[in-house]
């Protein structure tokens, strides 16, 4: 078992470009979040998904969309980089029906906006 | 916008040295708290799920108890070793989404 994976482990971009960052969840998961780790801070939520929906959306502008695919995998979009947007971007996935919903964490894409 | 605090945000410690590090979260709408381990260039690994007032947990020389009344969670760490160097994360979960603390970073001396 893989475990949860993502793509790329690092990415440069200028302001004003757009970034699509992906994520396969761990086999047999069906919900994917995706966070947001910015230098000396804690992982802030993004949004969730399951069975291609959102979910649940975090204080996080319009320009930070996302997409689950039929094979659970997702991808974590932004547009209009700016500089602020230089973070760690953690996916994670569980099984909705688990109580607690326990969440598996992939090891993160490195963004540096320029 | 929940309020997820840690203390303290590092800590240097001994080899064979006794830690601990808290966690404290709103005391309302308890669902459940993770606690997280996170090593340099890894991804974050799950050490408890908290979810009964009064819980103690524990995975070897780790372990974590909790008290939903007052908002507060401790994780214990007993005869640290420099393989515990890492950030400890607590989360707190609501909804769908969870809510983390900035994180404590704990450096093992050999």
């Amino acid at each position: 078992d893989a475990g949860v994976t993502q793509s790329p482990t690092h990415l440069i971009k200028t302001r004003g470009q757009q970034v699509t960052l992906r994520c396969s969840p761990k086999s047999g998961h069906d919900t994917v979040s995706w966070y947001q780790q910015a230098l000396g801070q804690g992982p802030q939520f993004i949004f969730q998904y399951y069975e291609e929906e959102e979910r649940q959306r975090g204080n996080f502008p319009d320009r930070f969309s996302g997409h689950q695919f039929p094979n659970y995998s997702s991808e974590l979009n932004v547009n209009a980089l700016l500089l602020g947007d230089s973070a760690l971007y953690l996916c994670a996935s569980s099984l909705l029906s688990l109580q607690f919903n326990e969440q598996f964490f992939g090891p993160g894409t490195r963004l540096t906006v320029l | 916008i929940l309020n997820v605090e840690q203390s303290p945000q590092s800590l240097h410690v001994q080899e064979g040295d006794s830690t601990n590090f808290t966690c404290s979260f709103p005391s309302s709408n308890f669902y459940a708290l993770h606690w997280y381990r996170w090593e340099t260039a890894k991804s974050p690994e799950a050490l408890f799920v908290m979810t009964l007032n009064g819980d103690e947990k524990k995975k070897g020389r780790i372990s974590a108890t909790l008290n939903t009344k007052e908002g507060y969670s401790y994780l214990y760490i007993k005869g640290s070793q420099p393989e515990d160097s890492a950030t400890y994360l607590c989360a707190f979960k609501a909804g769908n989404m969870l809510t983390f603390g900035g994180g404590t970073r704990l450096m093992v001396k050999p």
